[in-house]
């Protein structure tokens, strides 16, 4: 069974499009993530979302939203799709806070987004 | 904001040689997560740091943290082909303990 789940593995589409990203964790956590990783491989947080509270990283542009439907699930809405969001998105989750003895974060395995 | 410098950048090592990867925080570290990632996958965790001076191994893989330092470091003795790709170390985000931040990621390369 696949802990973390993300659907599509590739999407293509046309700039000016509306897009979502799906998430899916089975190993029932608390908190979701969602990460982007640029051509240049840097990862950079972008989402977290528990049940208490949703942060945002502040360089996120507001075309990005994320929803939950439910706390197994995490998914990643872009509006008015740019060139420049061509990247590759990551989705993942873990248990606790981290700096308390939480758990590590467990990743999907990616959605490539390419925005023509 | 918390920074995560890694050193080197990229590192292509022969087969059989022992390597270290660095990773050094700009502020103070309050746990250490190594990942490693193959192309086209997403990342496979390795080790996580909790402590100062804590040392951990797996395999032929051994990662140390050193709080006073704000650093860490990985090394991989014997490194195999099977040890290519990324690996990133990530930390609690400073001022967010629900998140991870990254460092750039160093591509390790081990030729046959």
């Amino acid at each position: 069974d696949t802990a973390v789940s993300q659907t599509p593995k590739y999407l293509v589409t046309q700039m000016g499009n509306d897009k979502s990203i799906k998430c899916e964790q089975n190993l029932g956590h608390d908190t979701m993530y969602w990460y982007k990783q640029d051509s240049k491989k840097f990862l950079k947080i972008m989402f977290s979302y528990n049940n208490k509270e949703l942060i945002i990283n502040e360089t996120v542009p507001n075309r990005f939203s994320p929803k939950s439907p439910d706390k197994a699930h995490l998914n990643l809405h872009i509006n008015s799709l740019e060139l420049g969001d061509s990247a590759v998105y990551f989705c993942a989750s873990s248990q606790g806070v981290l700096r308390t003895g939480g758990t590590e974060a467990f990743f999907g395995q990616g959605t490539r987004l390419t925005v023509v | 904001s918390q920074e995560l410098e890694q050193s080197p950048q990229s590192l292509i090592v022969q087969e059989g040689k022992n390597l270290t990867i660095n990773c050094t925080s700009s502020k103070t570290l309050y746990g250490l997560y190594w990942y490693k990632q193959k192309y086209g996958e997403g990342l496979i965790f390795l080790m996580m740091l909790q402590k100062g001076g804590e040392e951990k191994s797996h395999e032929k893989i051994t990662a140390k943290l050193d709080e006073k330092k704000q650093q860490s470091s990985l090394h991989i003795t014997a490194s195999q082909p099977s040890h290519a790709g990324i690996y990133l170390c990530g930390a609690p985000r400073y001022g967010s303990a629900r998140q991870l931040t990254f460092g750039s990621g160093t591509q390790l390369t081990v030729l046959p």
